[in-house]
């Protein structure tokens, strides 16, 4: 199936400065690009998505960057809050049916 | 609108006793999932259907089977739980065309 790596697996940053969060993936018929968020004991909430025919979207202070021909794509907090504190999870939606794969996390850690 | 519900919250089993976790929603959606999730890997697709009347694998159907009961309702079956099966176990949904998951709240489960 398709695999997609994410890194860091862990990131601590000081409130007010960015995170950056990257995956890299192999399947270049993947077009759809999500991101979700999961607070401690919580279920994984969509946070922001790409597809593969826009290289950047944003939302007040979140955004997300595609690169096709490289293949991967990132996450970009700015002015990170303690409530950012979470679990970030990318995935990615193949050519095949809608069958989302997801990278294996980043924890984040904002220190106030 | 409930959203996506799962019972039960926890669970503990003894190795090979058997249980269904249940699943439903709310939101007339296509598609169902069933994920696993384990520390350091993310999520992992168990079974998911298209839609009623339709199941395929996914990454790790092993030891599970599932039944879409309707469009509403998708249910996991565990008939000879293993140790290796301790996990958090989450249903999603997807409306077709939307690629957007929508999550349970989880069921946390212990095999002993």
């Amino acid at each position: 199936g398709e695999n997609v790596e994410q890194h860091p697996s862990t990131l601590s940053v000081q409130e007010g400065d960015s995170a950056v969060i990257k995956c890299t993936y192999s399947d270049s018929a993947s077009n759809y690009f999500p991101w979700y968020k999961q607070e401690l004991g919580k279920r994984p909430q969509l946070i922001i998505d790409i597809r593969s025919n826009v290289g950047e979207k944003k939302d007040q202070r979140i955004a997300v960057t595609l690169n096709k021909t490289a293949k991967h794509f990132s996450l970009h907090i700015t002015e990170t809050q303690p409530e950012d504190s979470a679990v970030y999870f990318c995935a990615l939606l193949g050519g095949g049916y809608q069958k989302v794969t997801f990278g294996t996390g980043t924890k984040l850690q904002v220190i106030p | 609108n409930a959203g996506v519900t799962q019972t039960p919250k926890f669970q503990v089993l003894k190795t090979g006793q058997s249980m269904t976790l249940q699943c439903a929603q709310d939101m007339n959606h296509n598609s169902m999932y069933w994920y696993r999730q384990d520390p350091g890997m993310g999520l992992r697709l168990i079974y998911y259907s298209a839609s009623e009347g339709t199941t395929d694998k996914g990454e790790v159907p092993n030891g599970y089977n599932v039944s879409r009961l309707n469009k509403r309702e998708f249910s996991l079956r565990l008939e000879s739980a293993a140790p290796s099966q301790t996990s958090v176990y989450f249903c999603a949904s997807t409306l077709t065309g939307s690629n957007e998951q929508f999550f349970g709240p989880g069921t946390r489960l212990t095999v002993l």
